[in-house]
């Protein structure tokens, strides 16, 4: 696709119940990341890939929180049993490659708003 | 633990002056810096980086600096042009680990009056 697609835009869920986040990355994008944004805070920086190996996940905040990707493309960020603290806009990026270099821009897609009540 | 301050939440600028915005860092094994640009309701854009090995980038209106010894480094924009208004936030990483986990700043929202 033309950017990277996000979906749900917008999600209310229960306390407790589990969420599913997909991201489309851009296409030929090897590198796809996770990040959320909480209210008042930096985006902070949750597992990326490279490929469908996620070599850090280290980011993700507890247990409840998983990623997979299948195919080289689409991701998926499951958060099972959702706190109220999970709150916050989860933004998906993705670039060429992993790696810092001219060129290889990581581009964001517009974010998911998870809202848990 | 906040590795990367944007210690001005706003900063208000009339149109055609100077727009400079703030960033500082505690992690000494950053090397590589970015500025994003964020419109509400739309995921960051990259804006411009800086490696640890050049002090000054320059593109178009934008300029970062980087003091390394101060951990110190700055958006410049200009001229100001009310399209600009946004929020920027800075980020920071380290090429060590291919630079995959940006440290972002909390964002400062610059607003350019006509």
């Amino acid at each position: 696709g033309a950017g990277v697609s996000q979906s749900p835009s917008n999600k209310v869920t229960e306390k407790g119940k589990d969420v599913e986040l997909r991201c489309d990355p851009i296409s030929g994008h090897t590198a796809l990341y996770w990040y959320r944004q909480s209210l008042g805070q930096g985006l902070e920086f949750l597992i990326y890939f490279q490929g469908n190996s996620a070599p850090d996940k280290s980011g993700l905040p507890s247990d409840r929180f998983s990623a997979e990707r299948t195919g080289g493309s689409v991701s998926t960020l499951t958060i099972q049993r959702t706190q109220q603290e999970d709150s916050a806009v989860y933004l998906c990026a993705s670039s060429l490659v992993a790696g810092l270099f001219s060129g290889n821009t990581i581009y964001f897609g517009e974010g998911s708003w998870l809202t848990v009540v | 633990d906040q590795q990367v301050k944007q210690n001005s939440p706003s900063l208000s600028v009339q149109e055609g002056r100077i727009s400079i915005l703030n960033c500082d860092y505690t992690n000494s094994m950053f090397d590589y810096f970015l500025w994003y640009k964020k419109y509400p309701a739309e995921g960051p854009t990259f804006l411009i980086s800086i490696s640890s090995i050049k002090d000054k980038n320059e593109d178009g209106r934008f300029t970062v600096f980087l003091n390394k010894s101060a951990k110190h480094l700055s958006l410049h924009i200009v001229p100001s042009q009310p399209g600009d208004s946004a929020v920027y936030f800075c980020a920071a990483t380290t090429s060590q680990n291919s630079g995959y986990a940006l440290n972002f700043g909390k964002g400062t929202s610059l607003l350019v009056t006509p």
